[in-house]
């Protein structure tokens, strides 16, 4: 079952921050997220395999929240090349059955 | 740095026609995995392999098979090509990590993409 992205889209204007969650409804084991660039290959951005992990990755981060099966990245003070549609993956806590399952996406563009 | 090869970028086929996609990476990743991406659907899994000749259906295999031979490769067949397979087809590999399972824990390296067009 696909976890589920929110918002599906959001503008941005250059230098400010954005929040992308995502939100399952099975027990994690672990959250992937990637951004891919029009055109382009999906590139990993981070994964998180801990309850309450957060991780950062110069001015984005991202959370994990287990009990809630969701986890949120952040963009903060965010750049053009921040632009792109960001997928979470998810992983169910379901072994035998641990492929990773993308959401829809959120497009996330920025204007200068 | 890993590499993800799909030896097309545009495809165009006719109905019926029975389509190869290949996939090569040079890390030797021992899991490899096809999906298509569509808008508003985001990625699904069609197929994906963790060791030579072995496979496993994805999500959404219907109209479609595998083959993997050597570990570098893993090609994915229409077997009868249909306009409802006109979609977006990626290739990821990863590297087996130790976690629980085939691959948890395991990060995904894609290829750009082969866009398929069914006529």
């Amino acid at each position: 079952q696909q976890p589920v992205q929110s918002p599906q889209a959001v503008i941005l204007r250059e230098g400010e921050d954005a929040v992308i969650n995502c939100s399952s409804s099975k027990a994690l084991y672990s959250v992937h997220w990637y951004r891919q660039k029009h055109g382009e290959a999906p590139v990993f951005l981070m994964i998180l395999l801990k309850g309450g992990e957060q991780k950062g990755h110069d001015k984005i981060s991202a959370s994990f929240n287990e009990k809630k099966q969701q986890s949120s990245l952040y963009l903060t003070a965010s750049q053009l090349s921040y632009s792109g549609t960001y997928f979470c993956g998810t992983e169910p806590h379901d072994f035998g059955n641990e492929k990773l399952t993308f959401g829809t996406g959120t497009r996330l563009t920025i204007i200068p | 740095d890993v590499k993800v090869t799909q030896s097309s970028r545009y495809l165009v086929k006719r109905t019926g026609e029975k389509v190869f996609l290949e996939c090569v990476q040079d890390m030797d990743h021992e899991n490899m995995f096809w999906y298509r991406q569509d808008p508003g659907l985001g990625l699904r899994l069609i197929y994906f392999s963790y060791d030579v000749k072995m496979k496993e259906k994805g999500d959404i295999p219907e109209g479609y098979s595998v083959s993997r031979e050597k570990k570098e490769r893993f090609s994915l067949i229409l077997e009868s090509a249909s306009t409802n397979q006109t979609s977006m087809y990626l290739c990821a590999s990863s590297f087996h990590s130790g976690g629980v399972g085939l691959f948890n824990g395991d990060i995904q390296y894609f290829g750009a993409g082969t866009r398929l067009s069914v006529l």
